[in-house]
């Protein structure tokens, strides 16, 4: 069965910081793969998805990810981390046309001033 | 206007009385999704529908039932609410040529007492 393991459940980084979130996945073919927040109170937006081709992809609000097939991962990235990115963040899999998407535990995301 | 809305936002109810969350979508999406998220889980899939006459379970599907009344609705209901159904309840579409990308709702948070 595809699993989703998110290791961190909680990271501080200062503002203005580099971030990377790590995800990896358990699964016999190459999913697709998607990085949601959440910020407080509210629902899940969608901030990067990979399908194929280039592995590194970027996102909305200055994120990217790589995936890396070898490792079996697909961390999430930031150069210069903004307060307002404080959220938690969902890694997901999905297989082609197959709908049950499976989600991590979360990582929070507090940013210090 | 939101695309995928959800009814109530908060709702408190007793065990065992029987409750129903509504989530209706304006993106035209064949595809529905009920998920419920707890801490330190992530979402996992109650059910999911792929057009009106489509009704399939997902993970976690025991304890609760759903109704596809249209294409833009799609209802979850738990006939004996307990306990451990106190969750925060998401529900998402997507279109079948979307490459899988799943749209959230706001969320409705449930507590059963």
């Amino acid at each position: 069965a595809q699993s989703v393991t998110q290791p961190d459940i909680h990271i501080t980084v200062s503002e203005g910081a580099s971030l990377e979130l790590r995800c990896n996945y358990s699964y016999g073919a190459t999913p697709y793969l998607f990085w949601y927040v959440q910020s407080p109170g509210q629902g899940l937006q969608l901030l990067l998805k990979y399908f194929s081709g280039d592995t590194l992809v970027q996102g909305i609000k200055g994120f990217e990810a790589e995936f890396k097939r070898s490792q079996s991962s697909f961390n999430l990235r930031k150069p210069s981390v903004h307060w307002s990115d404080a959220a938690e963040y969902f890694c997901a899999v999905v297989r082609y046309n197959n709908n049950d998407m499976r989600f991590g535990a979360g990582t929070r995301l507090t940013v210090k001033p | 206007d939101a695309d995928v809305t959800q009814t109530p936002r908060n709702r408190i109810t007793k065990t065992g009385k029987r409750i129903m969350l509504e989530c209706s979508q304006t993106k035209g999406h064949d595809r529905m999704y009920w998920y419920r998220q707890d801490p330190g889980l992530g979402l996992r899939l109650i059910y999911y529908s792929f057009d009106v006459k489509d009704i399939n379970k997902g993970e976690i599907s025991d304890g609760y039932s759903v109704s596809r009344q249209a294409q833009a609705k799609f209802s979850l209901s738990l006939e004996s609410a307990i306990p451990n159904q106190t969750a925060l309840y998401f529900c998402a579409t997507s279109d079948p040529g979307g490459e899988e990308t799943q749209y959230f709702g706001p969320g409705t948070r449930l507590l059963v007492l």
